[in-house]
């Protein structure tokens, strides 16, 4: 079974442009999440999908970052315009539900895209 | 508030020696879910246990096992007999079932072990 693809692997942009991130998420998961990592910290959630419905997006700076879930598989991340402090590698994880507890609805990694700007 | 604290940010052991990973969660949540993920250099979260807080059964894998205690809330992480490919980054995480079931991860645990 194919995991949680995403792509680019690795990006390079110059301050104020455009980037966007691609996940492909394992096949029969509803929900759907990116994560920012930044170096020697633990991975922090920008936005959950739940099918096509963003559930939690509390910690995305909307100002800038947009993503889309168009028909509950494949999800884009946009950041828009870049700034120096968005260096950071950006994960896509995808699981069942997690409202079903007791369940195997723990989160599956993509290798993720390390996006350095400059 | 919701936290996982990994105090240990780097451990260096010597092949075949064993090594415990800690992690303490703080959650005033009475049903929640604990994780290990393991992230190689390649950079992929790789999942290794999932426990829930109704069950406190200590977990063995091959030379992996886990020790889950309430009392001090506390979900470490044994290494037997290490390998040089045990080598990578291990992250201890906490799903509350409350708030939107989010994963709080810790900072990590840089494990080196050397041949």
């Amino acid at each position: 079974e194919a995991g949680v693809v995403q792509s680019p692997r690795y990006k390079i942009i110059e301050k104020k442009q455009p980037v966007a991130f691609w996940c492909n998420p394992i096949s029969g998961h509803n929900t759907l999440y990116w994560y920012r990592q930044n170096l020697g910290q633990g991975p922090e959630l920008l936005i959950r999908y739940e099918n096509e419905e963003a559930v939690d997006d509390s910690q995305l700076p909307k100002d800038r970052f947009s993503a889309e879930r168009l028909k509950g598989v494949d999800s884009t991340l946009k950041i828009q315009p870049a700034e120096l402090g968005d260096s950071a590698v950006y994960l896509c994880a995808s699981s069942h539900s997690p409202r079903a507890f007791l369940m195997n609805t723990e989160a599956f990694f993509g290798q993720g895209t390390r996006l350095t700007v400059v | 508030a919701q936290k996982v604290t990994q105090a240990q940010t780097e451990i260096s052991v010597v092949e075949k020696e064993d090594v415990t990973l800690d992690c303490v969660y703080e959650t005033r949540d009475t049903t929640y879910y604990l994780f290990w993920y393991k992230q190689p250099p390649s950079g992929e979260l790789v999942f290794l246990i999932r426990r829930n807080s109704f069950d406190e059964q200590n977990e063995i894998s091959g030379r992996y096992s886990w020790n889950f205690q309430k009392s001090t809330s506390s979900f470490n992480f044994t290494i037997t007999a290490s390998q040089v490919v045990d080598s990578a980054v291990y992250f201890c995480a906490l799903r509350p079932n409350t708030g939107g079931f989010k994963t709080i991860f810790g900072a990590g645990t840089r494990l080196f072990v050397k041949a």
